[in-house]
C-alpha cells in the first residue's frame, strides 16, 4: 500500500530563517509527486509536480527536489505569508488517485 | 482562485440524514475528484469521474455515492450520516483525468454532523 510520510509535523521559523520539509514515500511505480500549500479552511493550492529523481523546481522562495525515496521542499528566507500547511502527494502508476501525507504546518514569525 | 466551485460552503445536519454536495469543475476540465479531509485521517481520495463515468474509486463508504452530469458538474451524496462523517469535503478537477495531471482543488464544503 502507498505510504507518504511528512516531517516535521510542525515547524516554527523566524522570518528569514531558511528550512526544509521532508516527504518520504513508498509507492510501486511513482508517476508523479505533488506539493500543495493549504491555508486554514481552504482547498489545497498546487505548487509543484516532480516526475523523476534528480528533478528540481522553484517558485519564489520555494524549491522542491526529488530523490528515489523522498522529496524536500526548501523554504529560503521565509516571510510570514509563507505560513501554511504544506502537503505532499504521490501518484502511482496504477490508478489516478493521489495519496497525501499528513502535511507540515509552517508558522513564520516576523 | 482555482476555478473550481463548490456549494454549499457549510452544512450542518443530524445523524441519519442525507446531504448532497455540489462541485463545478474548471472550464474545460473533464475529470472530477472527491476528497475527504478530517483531522485524524488527513486528505483521503474518495472517487473520480471522467466525462460522466466513474474512473477510479478510493476509500469511499457504501453510504456515499457520486455522479457527474452531462454539463460536467458533480454531486457527492452522503446518506445515513454518522458523527465521524464530519469533515471537509473537497472537489478537484483536471483536464483529462490522466495520471501526472495537476489536480486543482475547490474551496471545500465543511460538513458538521450533530
Amino acid at each position: 500500500e502507498d505510504q507518504v510520510t511528512q516531517s516535521p509535523e510542525a515547524l516554527r521559523l523566524q522570518e528569514g530563517e531558511s528550512s526544509s520539509l521532508n516527504c518520504s514515500y513508498t509507492v510501486s511505480g511513482l508517476r508523479g509527486l505533488f506539493w500543495y500549500r493549504q491555508d486554514p479552511g481552504k482547498g489545497p493550492e498546487f505548487l509543484f509536480t516532480l516526475y523523476s529523481a534528480g528533478e528540481e523546481k522553484e517558485k519564489e522562495r520555494l524549491k522542491a527536489t526529488l530523490t528515489k525515496k523522498e522529496s524536500f521542499l526548501h523554504i529560503t528566507a521565509p516571510k510570514p505569508e509563507d505560513s501554511a500547511t504544506y502537503l505532499c502527494a504521490v501518484q502511482q502508476s496504477a490508478g489516478n488517485k493521489l495519496t497525501f501525507g499528513g502535511g507540515t504546518r509552517v508558522l513564520v514569525k516576523p | 482562485d482555482s476555478g473550481v466551485t463548490q456549494t454549499p460552503k457549510h452544512l450542518i445536519t443530524a445523524t441519519g440524514q442525507r446531504v448532497t454536495l455540489r462541485c463545478s469543475p474548471r472550464s474545460g476540465d473533464l475529470s472530477v475528484y472527491w476528497y475527504q479531509q478530517s483531522l485524524d485521517q488527513g486528505l483521503q481520495f474518495l472517487i473520480q469521474y471522467y466525462n460522466g463515468e466513474e474512473r477510479a474509486k478510493g476509500n469511499i463508504l457504501e453510504r456515499f455515492s457520486a455522479q457527474q452530469f452531462p454539463d460536467l458538474h458533480s454531486e457527492l451524496n452522503l446518506s445515513s450520516l454518522e458523527l465521524e462523517d464530519s469533515a471537509l469535503y473537497f472537489c478537484a478537477s483536471s483536464p483529462s483525468g490522466d495520471f501526472q495531471e495537476t489536480q486543482y482543488f475547490g474551496p471545500g464544503t465543511r460538513l458538521l454532523v450533530l
